[in-house]
């Protein structure tokens, strides 16, 4: 299982950082890609990005300049960073794990509600 | 990117009914890398088929894919009760991975 964790609530024009901690199994040596999503509320689903357990990241040229993705082997998990967020950053964020290429996603956290306020 | 583009957006239908949702891409799909997703209020998305026809571990088999190319199925054979959520296909070909817009699945 995967669980996210972060705040829910963040100020226009700050930094949204998110962690994925990983459960029954090492993130390291998996051959997984290990990916955030997001679904603005009563909205559709947008694939921010991922990492490989070989420290490749791939990122949506949407948000590529202000998202990055970074794994901690040592504690299990992943994180998300996204900068200079706005009221459209607003969503729920999902964690993933996929498998075969880097927009993947088989296995996906509960999902944790960011909400983008002053 | 792939745009894709899921009809019907909606659909009423009663238990026992077959469902029939339809995912057009804009560009050809490779490998047939396009899944399909179940989602109910409330929680993530839970894979249904990968590869385009694969049902996921768990999966009951009235859910079924099919499709290659650019067009793409997802039927369930008889509806239960549980299965009226919305489902979305996702193409995990190319960046950046996109979704359709979502088909919302109702009870008639």
């Amino acid at each position: 299982p995967m669980q996210e964790s972060g705040p829910g609530l963040v100020k226009p024009s700050e930094t949204l950082s998110l962690t994925c901690t990983v459960s029954g199994g090492s993130i390291s040596r998996s051959g997984f890609y290990w990916g955030w999503i997001r679904q603005p509320p009563g909205k559709g689903l947008e694939w921010i990005g991922s990492i490989h357990e070989s420290g490749s990241t791939y990122y949506n040229p949407s948000l590529n300049s202000r998202v990055t993705i970074s794994v901690d082997t040592s504690k299990n998990r992943f994180s998300l960073i996204l900068t200079s967020v706005a009221a459209a950053d607003t969503a729920v964020y999902f964690c993933t794990r996929g498998i075969s290429t880097p927009y993947a996603s088989g296995k996906w956290g509960q999902g944790t509600l960011v909400t983008v306020s002053s | 990117e792939i745009v894709l583009t899921q009809s019907p957006g909606n659909l009423s239908l009663s238990p026992g009914e077959r469902a029939t949702l339809s995912c057009r891409a804009s560009q050809s799909v490779s490998s047939n890398y396009l899944a399909w997703f179940q989602q109910k209020p409330g929680q993530a998305p839970r894979l249904l088929i990968y590869g385009a026809s694969y049902r996921d571990p768990g999966i009951p088999d009235r859910f079924s894919g099919s499709g290659s190319g650019a067009d793409f199925t997802l039927t369930i054979s008889r509806l239960e009760p549980e299965d009226f959520a919305v489902y979305y296909c996702q193409q995990y070909d190319r960046s950046p991975g996109t979704f359709g817009q979502g088909t919302k699945l109702e009870i008639k």
